[in-house]
């Protein structure tokens, strides 16, 4: 099973940050949080991962608590392009499957 | 630099047959990981392929195989298919299983049985 927790959906308006949680309230020392999102009609798309510092790339940014039992996956600036589901999940440092939950439906609107 | 690819993207089978799906990892990949997605879920993990053998698998029945060639590239089979069977196949490729390094989906093969 997912050892995440993500609300099913959420809305936000276009040119706003996108604020996407994620709780973790299991997870281990050696555990990763891993971010995908799946735009309609293709794969997954890796977005970024992080093991207790915060991360931050050209897609988005990742603010992962101290006691790392919850995250948030930011997106600086939504656009109508990021209308999509977001999967967060922890991933053992060997690198075992990923476990992917039902994510959280993002609805970017002009 | 090409992705991952799957063939065909879409196939349309009857209940009872066989079916063979295809992927291409991305280049400089050597691992090769398929998931099946059903309508409005998310993604399940069925096997691994490393070095040409299976690494891991998820709790799919034994009808679903796979193989790995010497090119890295990945064969998924599905034998006695159900009606169940209908979802989208997904194939992901990335660096040898002990990296952190993301995975790399490509678009899926999507599956009816009729």
């Amino acid at each position: 099973d997912a050892k995440t927790t993500q609300p099913p959906s959420m809305d936000c308006a276009e040119g706003r940050a996108a604020n996407l949680p994620c709780n973790h309230s299991t997870i281990s020392g050696n555990e990763y949080v891993y971010w995908y999102r799946q735009i309609h009609s293709q794969g997954p798309q890796y977005i970024i991962h992080g093991l207790k510092n915060n991360e931050t790339n050209e897609m988005a940014s990742l603010i992962i608590t101290e006691d790392r039992k919850s995250s948030t996956l930011i997106l600086p600036h939504a656009t109508l392009r990021d209308t999509a589901v977001y999967y967060c999940i922890v991933r053992y440092q060997a690198g075992t499957a990923l476990i992917f939950g039902k994510g959280t439906t993002l609805s970017v609107s002009s | 630099d090409a992705g991952v690819t799957q063939s065909p993207t879409h196939l349309i089978k009857t209940r009872g047959q066989q079916v063979t799906l295809r992927c291409s990892p991305k280049s400089g990949h050597d691992t090769v990981s398929w998931y099946q997605q059903a309508l409005g879920q998310g993604p399940q993990f069925i096997f691994q392929y490393y070095e040409e053998e299976e690494r891991q698998r998820g709790n799919f029945p034994d009808r679903f195989s796979g193989h790995q060639f010497p090119n890295y590239s990945s064969e998924l089979n599905v034998n006695a298919l159900l009606l169940g069977d209908s979802a989208l196949y997904l194939c992901a490729s990335s660096l040898e299983p002990g990296q952190l390094s993301p995975l790399h989906f490509g678009n899926g093969t999507r599956l009816t049985v009729t």
